[in-house]
């Protein structure tokens, strides 16, 4: 069965903090990805990894940034968490789509972690 | 990459089929059609995905006209189980590897008893 974890569950720091949210996967994909989801506004993409130490920006990448080290793990930091980066996190990820292969490869997703800033 | 219009919210009964349809005018030749479903706490999860005409498999079908300019999602005789919220979405295959998917803001199903 396919399997994305991710750190917590719920999670509540301050104004200012540092802050490393963790996704690990168990199937071998090369794309990662990680997305907020606030209420009236749906998923947003924040960053994603289609190899090891490969990284691009998402549509609202800034006060974020990610690091890819192992092909299984993508990490989501918050350099100086703020108040409007309380959300949900959802981490996901996917095999590799070939050139010119028609098909459209489903992205299986994490839990989610609820991330307050006070 | 193509934006998709749902609606909102839709309410049914239990034993009802539901559509949803979505609209995405702008879809581009190579853009496949996915739609996931999304439970609370929960991430969302593929249900099904689709090019052109129809499409089934054990939980929906997936009709798409000729222009593909929309689609509708089919859930035969719902459940409460299935309340949930059902995005649509378009994405690109082919160029790159990246696949990158917009979720728009989604609809929201209540199946009532």
């Amino acid at each position: 069965d396919v399997k994305v974890t991710q750190s917590s569950r719920y999670l509540v720091k301050r104004t200012g903090e540092k802050v490393f949210l963790e996704c690990v996967q168990d199937m071998d994909h090369e794309n990662m990805f990680w997305y907020r989801q606030d209420p009236g506004l749906g998923l947003r993409l924040i960053y994603f990894s289609y190899d090891v130490k490969m990284k691009e920006k998402g549509d609202i990448p800034e006060g974020y940034s990610v690091s890819r080290e192992k092909k299984e793990r993508f990490s989501l930091i918050l350099e100086s968490a703020s108040t409007n980066q309380t959300s949900m996190y959802l981490c996901a990820s996917s095999p590799m789509w070939l050139a010119g292969e028609r098909r459209f490869y489903e992205q299986y997703f994490g839990p989610g972690t609820r991330l307050t800033v006070t | 990459l193509a934006k998709t219009t749902q609606p909102i919210s839709m309410d049914s009964y239990e034993g009802q089929e539901v559509n949803i349809t979505c609209s995405h005018n702008n879809i581009a030749t190579n853009d496949y059609i996915t739609w996931y479903q999304q439970f609370p706490s929960q991430g969302p999860r593929f249900i099904i995905q689709g090019y052109k005409t129809k499409v089934t498999n054990e939980v929906a079908s997936l009709f798409i006209p000729a222009d593909r300019k929309s689609s509708t999602l089919s859930l035969p005789r719902v459940s409460l189980s299935d309340t949930a919220v059902y995005y649509c979405l378009v994405g690109e295959y082919g160029s790159s590897n990246t696949g990158k998917l917009i979720f728009g803001q989604g609809t929201t199903l209540q199946v009532k008893p």
